[in-house]
């Protein structure tokens, strides 16, 4: 069974500059989650999917951020403009169901804003 | 908010030890506990977890206890070996039917040949 895909693997751009991840989740999984992981922290829910519905974009930074989710499987999330605290590994997760089951994650994208 | 801690930060064991990791939680609604172990340039990744009808579950050297009467549920390996070292998360689910999961903010293992 192939895992979560992400690309890229590493990025550096300039604050105010945008960037986009991409993200393939494992097939058939309903549920797409993107994290937010700044180094020596736990991972930070930004914004979860179920099929292309958002459920939660709570902790979204929304005036910077967006995420999609077209056809209910790959996802795109995009920071546009870039801060320098949002230099920070960016996972992507999916799950079968939203409750009780394990949650995937792909290797990540490590953002660094100079 | 679900408010969840995990102690220690650190741990630093000789190989052959035991290690306990406690996580302690808010919502009294969470039903579901995973330990995620993340290793270096990795996504974490699941490791054990436990639904709040049982109180403990093994898996080899790993095993995973909960009181869900005190929110706060352990992760313990036995035997550890170097290649235990990493960070582990615990992440107990929150927020019902369409909830997720909130991390701590991590313990790094170290085990010492």
């Amino acid at each position: 069974e192939a895992g979560v895909a992400q690309s890229p693997r590493y990025k550096i751009i300039e604050k105010r500059q945008s960037v986009a991840f991409w993200c393939n989740p494992i097939s058939g999984h309903a549920t797409l989650y993107w994290y937010q992981q700044i180094l020596g922290q736990g991972p930070k829910l930004l914004i979860q999917f179920q099929n292309n519905g958002v459920v939660d974009d709570s902790q979204l930074p929304k005036d910077r951020f967006s995420a999609e989710r077209l056809k209910g499987v790959d996802s795109t999330l995009k920071i546009q403009p870039a801060k320098l605290e949002d230099s920070a590994v960016y996972l992507c997760a999916s799950s079968f169901r939203t409750a009780n089951t394990e949650a995937f994650f792909g290797q990540g994208t490590r953002l660094t804003v100079v | 908010g679900e408010n969840v801690e995990q102690h220690p930060s650190t741990l630093s064991v000789q190989e052959g030890d035991s290690a306990v990791i406690k996580c302690t939680y808010s919502d009294s609604a969470s039903n579901y506990f995973p330990w995620y172990k993340q290793e270096l340039g990795k996504g974490p990744q699941l490791i054990i977890d436990i639904r709040s009808n049982v109180g403990e579950k093994k898996d080899q050297r790993i095993a995973v206890t909960l009181n869900k009467t005190a929110k706060h549920f352990s992760l313990h390996i036995t035997e550890t070996q170097p290649e235990d070292s990493a960070v582990y998360f615990c992440a107990p689910h929150y927020g019902g039917s369409q909830g997720n999961l909130i991390f701590g903010k991590g313990t790094k293992l170290s085990v010492k040949p």
